[in-house]
């Protein structure tokens, strides 16, 4: 079965510094991994996907993450905070079918 | 185009009530998923349609939980009768369906239920 565990509950950073959300995924074949976002109040959106092209995946607002089969990681990364990156992030496993199976979140906080 | 519609985005109801919520998908996605998010988790799957048919409710509490796609459009879900847990947002979501290995799921600003 396809798992996600995501390390960290909460992140907090200062403005203008680089930002590390930590993924780690269990799966029984080559994954689809994704990473949303959920501002207050709004929908998720996606923020970029792996589906076994590229590992480095870039995404919007300039975020990216590298998958790494060998430490069966996903982490999500970008080199300076803006106060808008406050959010909650999702990192996102897709099983054969295309079900999606949510981790339980990080929230990042951004410190002016 | 217009994003997914959900409605109400706020409702309060006591235990043992019954609720409905709807959903209107984006124009021309053929799947479309109910999600539950408890509050400090990751949103999980209830129910995913394909037009008008159930793909999956392998996680759908159905002695009390039902869902129905009338028409291959708009969706409803209900609750009856309503329990303290399952205070919840509650997401639909929707995609198109072709041969692709993935189709990206947009999803709609979601409800907010409490049960007192």
């Amino acid at each position: 079965a396809q798992s996600v565990t995501q390390l960290d509950s909460h992140v907090s950073v200062s403005e203008g510094t680089p930002v590390l959300l930590r993924c780690n995924y269990s799966s029984s074949y080559s994954p689809s991994l994704f990473w949303y976002v959920q501002h207050p109040n709004k929908g998720l959106q996606l923020l970029l996907k792996y589906t076994s092209a590229a590992t480095l995946v870039k995404g919007i607002n300039g975020f990216e993450a590298e998958f790494k089969k060998s430490e069966t990681s996903f982490h999500l990364t970008k080199p300076s905070a803006h106060m808008s990156d406050a959010a909650e992030y999702f990192c996102v496993v897709s099983d054969a079918g295309g079900k999606l199976i949510f981790g339980q979140g990080t929230e990042l906080s951004v410190k002016p | 185009e217009a994003g997914v519609a959900q409605s109400p985005r706020y409702k309060i109801i006591e235990k043992r009530q019954s609720v409905a919520f709807w959903c209107n998908p984006i124009s021309g996605h053929a799947t479309l998923y109910w999600y539950q998010q408890i509050l400090g988790q990751g949103p999980k799957l209830l129910i995913q349609f394909q037009n008008n048919g159930v793909v999956d409710d392998s996680q759908l509490p159905k002695d009390r939980f039902s869902a129905e796609r009338l028409k291959g459009v708009d969706s409803t879900l209900k609750i009856q009768p309503a329990k303290l847990e399952d205070s919840a947002v509650y997401l639909c979501a929707s995609s198109r369906m072709d041969r692709a290995r993935y189709n990206e799921q947009f999803f709609g600003p979601g409800t907010r239920l409490t049960v007192l």
